[in-house]
């Protein structure tokens, strides 16, 4: 059973740090990692979708990366703004047809 | 584009009492997800469907949950009886079906069992 971890669950930054958020798993067989973006009280919006035979994707000031064999993930946010306060999610897919595994979830705040 | 659209927003109920909630995909996709979100925790699984066919109904709670999508198109998932551990958010979700698709979420129905 693929089980999905997030550390921390909580985390605090000033304004403009970088910062990663890590994603670990426990079956390195997967199919694809989507990492979500989800704002109190709204659904989940998708960021980066990451293949299985990809080892990074990027959109903006957003980077993930994937370790199959270690079982990790991390999102990297460069030069983060308030605006990136939010929880976020990473899925786990075992097959294209199957469910998606979801960790918990790391709730960033960015301080002005 | 429109989203996945979902209703109610809210709902409130008394344990042992039934409520249903709605879910419109994106036009055109074929596969359709039901999750349930308790505070603090990601969100679960409690239904795949392609099309109208169940593709995964493995943590659906069969005594009091169930669910149908007509005509593979809206889905209700419905609760009877509630249960006050029911209590949590439940997402609906869409993809296209493709390979590596990803998913969209709506925003939630947010249920309270008092």
């Amino acid at each position: 059973k693929q089980e999905v971890t997030q550390i921390p669950a909580a985390l605090s930054v000033p304004e403009g740090e970088n910062l990663v958020l890590n994603c670990s798993f426990t079956d390195s067989a997967i199919y694809n990692l989507q990492w979500f973006r989800q704002d109190p009280g709204k659904g989940l919006t998708s960021l980066l979708l990451i293949q299985s035979s990809q080892r990074e994707q990027t959109s903006g000031r957003l980077n993930a990366s994937l370790d199959k064999s270690s079982g990790r993930s991390t999102l990297y946010i460069a030069a983060s703004q308030p605006g990136d306060s939010a929880t976020y999610l990473c899925a786990v897919k075992r097959t294209n047809a199957g469910k998606s595994t979801f960790g918990d979830g790391t709730t960033l705040t960015v301080k002005p | 584009e429109a989203g996945v659209a979902q209703s109610p927003r809210y709902k409130i109920i008394e344990k042992r009492q039934s409520v249903a909630f709605w879910c419109n995909p994106i036009s055109g996709h074929a596969t359709l997800y039901w999750y349930q979100q308790i505070l603090g925790q990601g969100p679960k699984l409690l239904i795949q469907f392609q099309n109208n066919g169940v593709v995964d109904d493995s943590q659906l709670p069969k005594d009091r949950f169930s669910a149908e999508r007509l005509k593979g198109v809206d889905s209700t998932l419905k609760i009877q009886p509630a249960k006050l551990e029911d209590s949590a958010v439940y997402l609906c979700a869409s993809g296209a079906g493709r390979a590596n698709e990803k998913l969209f979420f709506g925003s939630g129905t947010q249920l309270s069992v008092l």
